[in-house]
């Protein structure tokens, strides 16, 4: 079984709906991150957590909402889907013992917004 | 300010051929990670490797290769004998350890192997 999940795979909603991607990992791993890649493009970073108390806002938060229910699991939310947010957001998950720090990414989740 | 630059946005070449793709880093930090991630069509981001600042060694995997030169903030990857499996979009990224370790990915380069 893959160590950092995504789900849903692909989505297409409507401007205006709201919309949850979640992500879970059994890696044991502290640390979470939600990104978008844009295409030609890097990653950007929306949100990131240490832990389940501590979030805090990436690059590009605006727009976006996010829930670290557990260590394992951590949502993006989007309040109020607009096209540009059309993207591949992927979840990625690192040990913040610094010589481990990797960050291991999910298989990605495909959103269209129409 | 901590940047990646991937100048080859794009690659092609026959199989067998070798390549290498630049990775070009900007950091005023003397501890820092640099890393390669590799995305097929399938879209996941699969981790190659990670180099620490302080080790300069060049490092071999099979068919892969890192190169890094602090000389020149340089960390290329090259693979020898190239093969259609290899086709996918490559990032390289950088860790800023002094702010949670925070990635800087380049833009990548979209590497296509011709059979």
């Amino acid at each position: 079984d893959a160590d950092v999940t995504q789900t849903p795979r692909n989505r297409i909603t409507k401007t205006g709906k709201r919309i949850m991607l979640e992500c879970s990992q059994t890696k044991g791993h502290d640390r979470m991150y939600w990104y978008r890649q844009d295409p030609g493009l890097g990653l950007q970073l929306i949100y990131y957590s240490f832990d389940v108390k501590d979030i805090n806002k990436g690059e590009i938060s605006d727009g976006y909402s996010v829930s670290r229910q557990a260590q394992a699991k951590f949502s993006l939310s989007l309040e109020s889907a607009i096209p540009n947010q059309t993207a591949l957001y992927f979840c990625a998950t690192s040990d913040s013992d610094r010589e481990t720090d990797t960050q291991y990414f999910g298989p990605g989740t495909r959103l269209t917004v129409l | 300010a901590q940047k990646v630059t991937q100048a080859q946005t794009e690659i092609s070449v026959v199989e067998k051929e070798d390549v290498t793709l630049d990775c070009v880093y900007e950091t005023r930090d003397t501890t820092y990670y640099l890393f390669w991630y590799k995305q097929p069509p399938s879209g996941e981001l699969v981790f190659l490797i990670r180099r620490n600042s302080f080790d300069e060694q060049n490092e071999i995997s099979g068919r892969y290769s890192w190169n890094f030169q602090k000389s020149t903030s340089s960390f290329n990857f090259t693979i020898t004998a190239s093969q259609v499996v290899d086709s996918a979009v490559y990032f390289c990224a950088l860790s800023d350890v002094y702010n949670f370790n925070k990635f800087y990915f380049g833009s990548g380069t979209k590497l296509n192997v011709k059979p």
